[in-house]
């Protein structure tokens, strides 16, 4: 059974840099699957953060790519989120879960796998 | 990048069939082939219910079910049960060459 863990802070002060880590057990983050980030701010949507893969390929939403960057670390079965010069406007429930799967032709983006999600408040 | 857009709200009685729809402005037709669809419940995480416009995940009712066209998506639920009543959110890659995601803005589903 794949199961997704996320730990960190939850409360950053504005300016500062919201750091996440994800625990994944019951199957190796070293596969074919994409890994990554959603978050949620409150009473709203979905929005993409980023992906990473095994190879610590990353791939970011373009209106985060600034202040995002992910890495993995395929030792200890975790990948990290760190989020720079926070605000207000990204208080949210951070999610992290398995993306999608590396297919021969293309990809199948499927996000099968949840953590239960951490809710990050930015607030002096 | 694609868009997905979503009604805001739809309702329906218990034992009656609905649609939730998912169009978008992408110009890649592999887009809907490759929607995924969630439900989520209030406090909980999203769950897949659909993957690649028709698929369901194993364990996943056989009320749920999706397709797809050039240029868009649907989520259909027969058979409404008081359960079904939540978020529910379309999903697709974000294209590009970037192994991202775009999701629409979800379309809140009231049992009636």
């Amino acid at each position: 059974q794949v199961e997704l863990q996320e730990s960190g802070p939850g409360l950053v002060k504005p300016s500062e840099t919201l750091s996440l880590t994800c625990r994944v057990s019951g199957y190796p983050i070293s596969s074919s699957y994409y890994w990554g980030w959603i978050r949620q701010p409150p009473g709203k949507g979905l929005q993409w953060i980023g992906t990473v893969d095994h190879s610590d390929n990353t791939y970011y939403n373009p209106s985060l790519k600034r202040r995002v960057t992910l890495s993995v670390d395929a030792s200890t079965n975790h990948f990290s989120l760190s989020l720079r010069s926070v605000s207000a406007a990204d208080t949210a429930t951070y999610y992290c879960v398995r993306v999608g799967l590396q297919r021969f032709f293309d990809w199948l983006p499927a996000l099968d796998y949840w953590g239960q999600g951490v809710l990050v408040t930015v607030s002096s | 990048q694609s868009a997905l857009t979503q009604p805001a709200s739809v309702s329906g009685s218990p034992g009656e069939p609905i649609i939730i729809s998912c169009t978008g402005t992408s110009s890649d037709v592999s887009t809907f082939n490759l929607v995924s669809w969630y439900q989520q419940h209030p406090g909980q995480a999203p769950k897949l219910i659909i993957y690649e416009a028709s698929k369901r995940p194993s364990g996943v009712s056989d009320r749920f079910s999706g397709s797809s066209s050039d240029d868009s998506a649907s989520l259909t639920i027969s058979g409404l049960q008081a359960e079904d009543e939540g978020q529910y959110y379309c999903c697709s890659s974000a294209g590009g060459g970037t192994f991202g995601v775009v999701f629409g803005g979800g379309t809140k589903l009231t049992v009636l």
